[in-house]
C-alpha cells in the first residue's frame, strides 16, 4: 500500500526555518517524481516546488523560491522542504504528493498534511 | 487570484449533473493535460480525474472530465450527497514552470 506520511510542522516566529519531512512506503520512492502543495486555512491548494526522480530537476513556486529548497533522499525513501525566512503568509497544512503515470500534476497519492504556523 | 479560474460554488439536488467549469491559457490547459482532485472536508485532496478524462481506478464512472482548448470540464452525474466537497483543476504552465490549480469549487448537494 502506498503511504506518504509527512513530518516537522509547527509552530515558528517569522523569519524562521523550519524542515519538514515525507516519509514513503509501498513503492519505490526512487522512481516517482514528487512535489509539495499547500493549503492556507480556508483557502484553496497551492503548489509549491518540484522535484525529479533523480534530484536532478527542481521548480519552485515564485512565492517561495529563494527562501525554500527541495531535495530527497532515494536511499531513505524520504522527500525533504527545507523553509527558511518563513513569513505569516506561509502559514498552511503542507502535502507531499507524488506524481503519476502520466506525469506533470497528475499527483495520485498525497499524505496526510503537516501544519506549519508562523506567527509570533 | 488563481491562475486557472473556477466557479467558486456550484449546487445541484440528488440525481442531477453537475458541471464545473476550469478555464486557463494557452500555457497551461491548451498546452498540457488537466487533473481534476476532490477534497472532502478535512482531508487530503483526492485524485479524481488524470489526463483529462481518465479515472484513476475506484473512481465512479459518474465523474466525467473533457478539455476543449484552453477550457477543461469537470461532470458529476447521478449526483449524490457524498459529493459534496471542493473541486480543482490543475495543470502544468509552461511559461511559470509549475504547476497551476484552480481557485477551487464547493460543491453543495441540496
Amino acid at each position: 500500500e502506498v503511504q506518504l506520511v509527512e513530518s516537522g510542522g509547527g509552530l515558528v516566529q517569522p523569519g524562521g526555518s523550519l524542515r519538514l519531512s515525507c516519509a514513503a512506503s509501498g513503492f519505490t520512492f526512487s522512481s516517482y517524481e514528487m512535489n509539495w502543495v499547500r493549503q492556507g486555512p480556508g483557502k484553496g491548494l497551492e503548489w509549491v516546488s518540484y522535484i525529479s526522480s533523480s534530484g536532478s530537476t527542481i521548480y519552485y513556486a515564485d512565492s517561495v523560491k529563494g527562501r525554500f529548497t527541495i531535495s530527497r533522499d532515494n536511499a531513505k525513501n524520504s522527500l525533504y522542504l527545507q523553509m527558511d525566512s518563513l513569513r505569516a503568509e506561509d502559514t498552511a497544512v503542507y502535502y507531499c504528493a507524488r506524481v503519476g503515470i502520466s506525469g506533470t500534476t497528475d499527483f495520485d497519492y498525497w499524505g496526510q498534511g503537516t501544519l506549519v504556523t508562523v506567527s509570533s | 487570484q488563481s491562475v486557472l479560474t473556477q466557479p467558486p460554488s456550484a449546487s445541484g439536488t440528488p440525481g442531477q449533473r453537475v458541471p464545473i467549469a476550469c478555464s486557463g491559457s494557452s500555457s497551461n490547459i491548451g498546452s498540457n493535460t488537466v487533473n481534476w482532485y476532490q477534497q472532502l472536508p478535512g482531508t487530503a485532496p483526492k485524485l479524481l480525474i488524470y489526463s483529462n478524462n481518465q479515472r484513476p481506478s475506484g473512481v465512479p464512472d459518474r465523474f466525467s472530465g473533457s478539455k476543449s482548448g484552453t477550457s477543461a470540464s469537470l461532470a458529476i452525474s447521478g449526483l449524490q450527497s457524498e459529493d459534496e466537497a471542493a473541486y480543482y483543476c490543475a495543470a502544468w504552465d509552461d511559461s511559470l514552470k509549475g504547476a497551476v490549480f484552480g481557485g477551487g469549487t464547493q460543491l453543495t448537494v441540496l
